[in-house]
């Protein structure tokens, strides 16, 4: 089934550094989702981004999409150790209803 | 207000035990999900119900049972705990299915002995 994978698995930067983090999948998709969860809570969702979109921003994060390459990046610029959490990507392969998340990756933002 | 809420927070009991576990929204969503996240954080979707009807339901062994009593109530009971389904389990609610935001609860830590 499709599955979204973040690369890197672990990420450990300086506050005011920028992160990325990217996803990568296997078949078509209908539409990429980027969520956080911050240790001991439930995710929260912060950016959609549809397959006939390339790139899309809210406030220090961008995301971006690339379709043939069947991967997508998300950038959080100006870090803050407040941003330290798992990111996830979910992806819903066309004709599905079925999210599926990949394993996270932990970012750790220092002060 | 919680828009998405989980009862109980914390479930530890013994193997061969039943027990459940309730959520509830306020969003006024008609789609509800079941999600288990193992301890190397992978998140798994078990189940979906839109309008109270299951639309999603993955692989998941028939110890665990879903039961929308109306569109603002997903409950998870599991009988028979085993071990292996030591986990984070989250409810998540979304507009509707396909293509919208999921919001997540906090989550209930069921550990099984």
């Amino acid at each position: 089934s499709q599955q979204g994978e973040e690369d890197p698995q672990a990420l450990s930067i300086q506050e005011g550094e920028n992160a990325t983090m990217n996803c990568s999948y296997k078949t078509s998709i209908n539409n990429l989702q980027w969520y956080r969860q911050n240790s001991g809570r439930g995710l929260v969702h912060l950016i959609l981004i549809r397959s006939n979109e390339r790139e899309k921003h809210s406030g220090r994060l961008r995301v971006t999409l690339d379709t043939s390459k069947k991967s997508s990046s998300l950038l959080i610029t100006a870090s803050r150790a407040a941003d330290t959490a798992s990111y996830f990507c979910a992806t819903e392969a066309g004709g599905s209803y079925i999210p599926t998340f990949g394993r996270g990756t932990s970012l750790i933002v220092h002060p | 207000d919680t828009a998405v809420s989980q009862t109980p927070k914390y479930l530890v009991t013994q193997m061969g035990n039943d027990k459940s576990i309730k959520c509830e929204q306020n969003l006024g969503h008609d789609t509800m999900y079941w999600y288990k996240q193992d301890s190397k954080k992978f998140l798994k979707i078990m189940f979906s119900y839109n309008n109270k009807e299951l639309i999603i339901n993955e692989t998941v062994p028939n110890r665990f049972s879903p039961k929308s009593p109306d569109k603002a109530h997903l409950n998870l009971h599991i009988n028979s705990l085993e071990l292996g389904d030591s986990a984070v389990y989250f409810c998540a609610s979304s507009q509707a299915p396909g293509g919208e935001t999921q919001y997540f609860g906090p989550g209930t830590r069921l550990l099984v002995l």
